[in-house]
């Protein structure tokens, strides 16, 4: 039973670069999240969805976006990464809103 | 908006118990949880507890809440060297969006 699975584990962009963050589960769970990871902070929102074909606004959803074509399938797109963006990333889900959240092992991201 | 507060740091003896403490702000609660995260990991819930809960127990792990002070504790008895971690607390806001907590990091002395 995999979970949650990232792809990839760990990446390095140049400023200006894009990327895709994929995050996959096998849970059949409505709802998937991405959130980032900085030193001393907590974690931080970035977007969600509750449910195939919706995409919403976290916390920190600027220079990000979103795609979930897929109810197993929750895509994080960098469009033009900057180095404020060097963050470990998180991607989760839940069966509903109120039910606990499962994480991804991370996706370590360096923008130089 | 709402807030959540851990110490950063909490150093215990191997075979102490050890109690994480954390303080939230938003009255409207639904869940409060508990993450454990490993180096190099990604979190791990190990608990939660309903708002209209005080206690809930499981094996080592303790957890109180306290909603009058809105004051949330996890206990771990006989705290083992696998224990060491950073723990998060964080809430279920009415949308049921958490918010976090920074972590608390465990730290077991021989």
């Amino acid at each position: 039973n995999a979970g949650v699975t990232q792809t990839p584990k760990f990446r390095v962009l140049k400023t200006g670069q894009s990327m895709t963050l994929l995050c996959a589960q096998d849970m059949n769970h409505e709802y998937m999240y991405w959130y980032r990871q900085d030193p001393g902070m907590g974690l931080r929102l970035i977007h969600y969805s509750v449910g195939e074909g919706t995409t919403a606004k976290g916390e920190v959803p600027d220079g990000y976006n979103v795609s979930r074509l897929k109810k197993q399938n929750f895509l994080l797109g960098l469009e033009s990464a900057a180095p404020s963006q060097t963050s470990v990333y998180f991607c989760a889900s839940s069966y509903q809103g109120d039910q606990p959240q499962h994480f991804g092992d991370g996706t370590r991201l360096s923008i130089l | 908006g709402e807030d959540v507060e851990q110490s950063l740091f909490l150093s215990v003896r191997e075979g102490d118990s050890s109690v994480i403490n954390c303080t939230y702000t938003d009255s409207s609660s639904t869940y409060l949880y508990w993450y454990k995260q490993e180096p190099g990991a990604g979190l791990q819930l190990l608990t939660y507890i309903f708002s209209n809960m005080d206690m809930k127990q499981d094996q080592r792990l303790t957890v109180l809440l306290n909603k009058k002070d809105k004051h949330l504790s996890l206990r771990i008895a006989d705290t083992q060297t696998g224990d060491s971690a950073i723990y998060f607390c964080a809430e279920a806001d009415s949308n049921y969006q958490l918010i976090w907590g920074a972590g608390t990091k465990l730290i077991i002395k021989p």
